[in-house]
């Protein structure tokens, strides 16, 4: 079956435009991820829903940073006024839930690469 | 979450075994450990999770010790497809946790 897509897949914005990237999850995962990752590190944790509510943002750096899934499917990461600070590969996983029982392995997407200027 | 210990970077001769080490010493009774590979410009990939007993797919096998403090990825017979960013990390098995995946091994399979 499919796995988790991304789009799009490279993203270049001038510094002070809205970017919007999207996250197409596997069909039936309750649970998706945003992550952010740099240049030669491990991913970091953005934010967390379960279904379409958001249930863990802590890992959001700023209030520029704002993540949507309505129909608890497809997931939009927004962020405003992009900084050069903001470039970076963002990753979206999902997996299939806490009531699942299953391991909880997450199922990650390629990663929308983002280069602000 | 417990954190993890993982060296940063290791070789392995293509055919060989790769046993990438991790160490989790504050690991909690129901942590999991999982391992996840990044391949350069892909998203991470799952490849195997245990609880206490050592558990072996079509990927890789995992050695957990009884102490649950450490544990080690082997990959029987590396292939240069198998260069990678390797991560150790421990979670709860169901519901909710928070994912911290630091920096992992990066191993490089040598021809």
């Amino acid at each position: 079956g499919a796995g988790v897509s991304q789009s799009p897949r490279y993203k270049v914005a001038k510094r002070g435009q809205d970017v919007a990237l999207r996250c197409d999850p596997i069909s039936g995962h309750v649970s998706l991820f945003w992550y952010q990752q740099a240049l030669g590190q491990g991913p970091e944790f953005l934010t967390y829903f379960q279904n379409e509510a958001q249930l863990d943002k802590s890992g959001l750096p700023s209030d520029r940073f704002f993540a949507e899934r309505p129909e608890g499917s497809v997931s939009t990461l927004k962020i405003q006024r992009t900084q050069q600070e903001d470039s970076a590969v963002y990753l979206c996983a999902s997996s299939l839930g806490p009531s699942s029982g299953g391991p909880g392995a997450q199922y990650f997407g390629p990663g929308t690469r983002l280069l602000v200027l | 979450d417990a954190k993890t210990t993982q060296p940063p970077s290791m070789d392995c001769a293509e055919g060989r075994a790769a046993n990438l080490p991790c160490n989790h010493s504050t690991i909690s009774g129901n942590e999991y450990v999982y391992w996840y590979r990044q391949i350069h410009s892909q998203g991470p990939q799952y490849i195997i999770h245990g609880l206490k007993n050592n558990e072996t797919n079509e990927m890789a096998s995992l050695i957990i010790t009884e102490d649950r403090k450490s544990s080690t990825l082997i990959l029987p017979h590396a292939t240069l497809r198998d260069t990678a960013v390797y991560y150790c990390i421990v979670r709860v098995g169901g519901g909710y946790q928070k994912v911290t995946f630091g920096t992992g091994t990066k191993l490089q399979v040598i021809p």
